[in-house]
């Protein structure tokens, strides 16, 4: 069993609506994580960072992490079709910067 | 511009040939990693390297070797290529922060 849980597997939401992404970790110890987006043929990119309980916004985006549910989310308002792609979030661990990733979610922003 | 450099994009390989793939990074940063993608699976993390000839396993070693001999070149090695070897390789490096940098990917199909 993954020890990052993502869910939907895959998401269809219209253009201008708002897209949520859900994540569950099993480690009680993680401290960091992060959320990545990779577009088709291309490696993943960064999106955003958060290690603080609570809400942590960067332009359209918005994380919130809960670690006592171990739960982290991810929120894009006002989703555009180049927001379409495989999105994954991940758990920073142990030392040397190690990311445990989830399956991903595939997310589709329709016009 | 900081990149993260893999080559090649595209591989096709029989069944117990060796296999080399190349990763290069121009951002000196101490920290690289090769992980394979899956459908379904994420990305799932197969060595770190934490600076030249300092190499540690990841979650699924086996049947992997890896080499870095100098701290931009992290080179991926299979020796006798299986068929589940198939898949999408991806090398990344990270900064201190733990924001990784991917490069593009290697697609390997092995017949």
């Amino acid at each position: 069993q993954q020890k990052v849980q993502q869910s939907p597997e895959s998401l269809i939401v219209p253009e201008g609506g708002m897209a949520s992404l859900n994540c569950t970790f099993s480690d009680r110890n993680s401290q960091y994580f992060w959320w990545y987006r990779q577009h088709s043929g291309e490696g993943p990119k960064a999106l955003m960072s958060i290690f603080s309980n609570g809400d942590k916004k960067e332009g359209r985006f918005t994380a919130h992490l809960n670690k006592a549910s171990l739960h982290v989310s991810l929120h894009i308002k006002d989703s555009q079709p180049s927001d379409s792609a495989l999105y994954f979030c991940a758990e920073l661990s142990g030392s040397f910067n190690k990311l445990t990733f989830g399956a991903g979610t595939r997310l589709a922003v329709c016009p | 511009d900081m990149k993260v450099t893999q080559m090649p994009r595209y591989l096709i390989k029989r069944m117990g040939e060796n296999v080399l793939l190349e990763c290069g990074q121009d951002m000196s940063h101490e920290t690289m990693y090769w992980y394979r993608q899956d459908p379904g699976l994420g990305l799932q993390l197969i060595y770190i390297s934490y600076d030249v000839d300092s190499n540690s396993e990841g979650d699924i070693p086996k049947g992997y070797r890896v080499s870095r001999k100098k701290r931009e070149h992290f080179s991926l090695i299979l020796d006798s290529a299986k068929t589940n070897q198939t898949s999408v390789y991806f090398c990344a490096s990270s900064s201190a922060n733990s924001d990784y940098t991917f490069g593009s990917g290697t697609r390997l199909l092995v017949i």
